[in-house]
């Protein structure tokens, strides 16, 4: 069963701190994976995809990074700020079987002053 | 700005009524949108997928009577919940998924949700 994990559940740090999010995957075979930003009561928002040859990819203080081999990938986050306040999803698409996305639970991060 | 318009963003309604939800891409066009379901602090439930111009597939468990959706055009889908009890409140969220010109690259973004609540 394809199944994405992530780590931790939930996330306190303090403004201005880095953090590492974690998403294992088991969705075989790969096509991309992809980092969202969801606020309380909105949608995702797309921080990066990445496919299976890309292993970093960067948008401003985001920079996300994929092992495919392993099947892992990070969310890091540099010089949190307040707004970063939100539930950070990773979401695989697989190739095969109708291309179905498999969802995160996702890491709720709340950023402190 | 945001490629995926939802609204309404919030509905209040009385349970044994109908609401329609409308997810619109504004400058792709979508050949697949997806409906999903969350409840606070979880992850999103896909409801149904549906293609243009064809029948919506629905997830195991998901009431297709229930949830009536309709992929009318590539830019439009409905979802439209039907006779409304308290225990659909939730909040409903679509996706949209397109291609840019020559296929090279896939676009996939999300409406801004409806928050649903029955009373």
């Amino acid at each position: 069963k394809n199944q994405v994990e992530q780590s931790p559940q939930s996330l306190i740090i303090l403004e201005g701190k880095n953090c590492t999010l974690q998403c294992n995957y088991t969705v075989s075979p790969f096509s991309n994976l992809r980092w969202y930003k969801q606020d309380t009561g909105r949608g995702p928002v797309s921080l990066t995809i990445m496919t299976f040859s890309e292993n970093t990819k960067s948008n401003g203080r985001y920079t996300a990074t994929l092992d495919a081999d392993t099947k892992q990938s990070s969310l890091h986050i540099t010089a949190s700020q307040l707004s970063d306040s939100a539930s950070y999803i990773c979401v695989v698409r697989g190739s095969g079987g109708g291309n179905k996305l498999t969802f995160g639970t996702g890491t709720q991060l709340k950023v402190e002053l | 700005g945001a490629v995926v318009s939802q609204h309404p963003s919030r509905v209040i309604c009385k349970s044994g009524t109908s609401v329609k939800i409308e997810c619109r891409s504004l400058d792709f066009q979508a050949t697949t949108m997806f409906w999903y379901r969350q409840f606070p602090k979880q992850s999103l439930m896909l409801m149904a997928t549906s293609n243009e111009g064809s029948k919506a597939t629905y997830e195991q468990g998901v009431e297709k009577d229930k949830f009536l959706i309709n992929h009318a055009s590539l830019t439009l889908s409905t979802l439209t919940v039907t006779s409304a009890h308290p225990e659909d409140s939730s909040f409903y969220i679509c996706s949209a998924r397109g291609w840019s010109e020559g296929r090279t690259n896939e676009k996939l973004f999300f409406g801004s949700g409806t928050q649903l609540s029955v009373l």
